[in-house]
């Protein structure tokens, strides 16, 4: 079965410090995309960044980059230099050939000053 | 100049009505999704039409249905309300029904069933 795995919960980090969040996903698609979006406390949700599973190149979008291991089925985002703003909940998302997006559970990220 | 807008945000509504939720988007998008979130911030599609198209249909009880007059609407009617469907739920679009598309979310309708 199709699944997406974010095994942080919850993390804590400190302002200007780098931060990954971790995902792997489980799917038996020989084309598929991942995706990353935030939704901070106000509850929309919004999108940071997409790597389609031939792409050679990690997706980098400004402080987002998404770092992809195709063979260990990992696309983790990776945020530099955390500002307080980057506090939300964050999904990490894969794109089947059924037209369906898979969700992970979600991380919470607070960011400390 | 909102891309994917829902009417209403906020739904306060008893168990047994019916309400509607109105999904728009002006983005041009052939396909557009419903999606519910729970307490637990748990997403899960429930529908999702590709030019007005159901293409997506997953087990979601049938007291909710949805209707797309056009491809940029897709509105969501839901019937005999049970506590259970409280939650969030989303509408979002994309430019097709590909898996690499990008999909966009509208604000959300947060629904409260008392």
């Amino acid at each position: 079965a199709q699944k997406i795995t974010q095994t942080q919960p919850g993390m804590f980090v400190q302002e200007k410090e780098a931060v990954t969040l971790d995902c792997t996903y489980d799917t038996s698609d020989p084309s598929y995309g991942l995706f990353w979006y935030k939704q901070p406390s106000s509850g929309e949700m919004i999108f940071l960044i997409y790597q389609g599973s031939y792409d050679q190149q990690n997706a980098t979008e400004g402080r987002y980059s998404l770092n992809f291991q195709k063979a260990r089925k990992s696309a983790n985002l990776v945020i530099s230099a955390s500002q307080l703003g980057d506090s939300a909940m964050y999904f990490c998302a894969v794109s089947l050939s059924n037209y369906q997006l898979i969700w992970g559970a979600g991380t919470k990220l607070i960011i400390k000053p | 100049d909102t891309a994917v807008s829902q009417t209403p945000k906020y739904l306060v509504t008893q168990m047994g009505n019916d309400k509607s939720i109105k999904c728009e988007q002006n983005l041009g998008h052939d396909t557009m999704y419903w999606y519910k979130q729970d307490s637990k911030k748990f997403l899960k599609i429930m529908f999702s039409y590709n030019n007005k198209e159901l293409i997506i249909n997953e087990t979601v009880p049938n007291r909710f249905s949805p209707k797309s007059p056009d491809k940029a609407h897709l509105n969501l009617h839901i019937n005999s309300l049970e506590l259970g469907d409280s939650a969030v739920y989303f509408c979002a679009s994309s430019q097709a029904k590909i898996a690499q598309e990008t999909q966009y979310f509208g604000p959300g309708t947060r629904l409260l069933v008392l």
